[in-house]
């Protein structure tokens, strides 16, 4: 596609539900990153993929986040037992390669509540 | 670690009239730097970068921002401002070597009075 698209683009759960959250990233683009933004926050790193590798994962809040990307395309943030706090704007992002001289796209975020 | 401070957390202007939004930043070397945008209901918007070279940088929608390194400062202006450039504005730095990870501030929410 032209863009990063996410999917869902909103979803409510309830707490202690596992979720997933989709990202399919511009075509080509090798690194792939996954933010959070809280209301009325900045934006929080979470997890950095460099083709289906992920070398910084330091984001990540707990062990209940987890990330994957395969085929060096599509990538899956899941979030188990979700907690009220986990509720958020979940923004992926692609690039080339990492951001030095390569400008990063942003999709338009997955809206999660956590009831 | 690098951090990111954006001193203003609201700031409205006249449309027509200038604009300058701060944007601090703590880090050892020279850092690559940014400005996004977020408009409602839309994704971020890479507005400019710096990365070496110019301190001066253009971006898109006629802003501008400056690098001073003397003050850790990366300030994003537009002469005139636009209603539709009623938005929040994003200062990120990065660095390479650290994961390739973007640090954010907090935002500055703009609104341009008619």
């Amino acid at each position: 596609g032209a863009g990063v698209s996410q999917s869902p683009s909103n979803k409510v759960t309830e707490k202690g539900k596992d979720v997933e959250l989709r990202c399919d990233p511009i075509s080509g683009h090798t690194a792939l990153y996954w933010y959070r933004q809280r209301l009325g926050q900045g934006l929080e790193f979470l997890i950095y993929f460099q083709g289906n590798s992920a070398p910084d994962k330091s984001g990540l809040p707990s062990d209940r986040f987890s990330a994957e990307r395969t085929g060096e395309s599509v990538s899956t943030l899941t979030i188990q037992r979700t907690q009220q706090e986990d509720s958020a704007v979940y923004l992926c992002a692609s690039s080339l390669e990492g951001f030095s001289e390569n400008t990063i796209y942003f999709g338009e975020g997955s809206w999660l509540t956590v009831v | 670690a690098q951090s990111v401070t954006q001193p203003d957390i609201h700031i409205t202007v006249s449309e027509g009239a200038s604009l300058e939004l701060r944007c601090n930043y703590s880090y050892g070397a020279t850092p690559y730097l940014f400005w996004y945008v977020q408009s409602p209901g839309q994704g971020l918007q890479l507005l400019l970068k710096y990365f070496s070279g110019d301190t001066l940088v253009q971006g898109i929608k006629g802003f501008e921002a400056e690098f001073k390194r003397s003050q850790s400062s990366f300030n994003l202006r537009k002469p005139s401002v636009h209603w539709s450039d009623a938005a929040e504005y994003f200062c990120a730095v990065g660095v390479t070597g650290g994961g390739n990870k973007l640090t954010f501030g907090t935002g500055t929410q703009l609104k341009v009075e008619l």
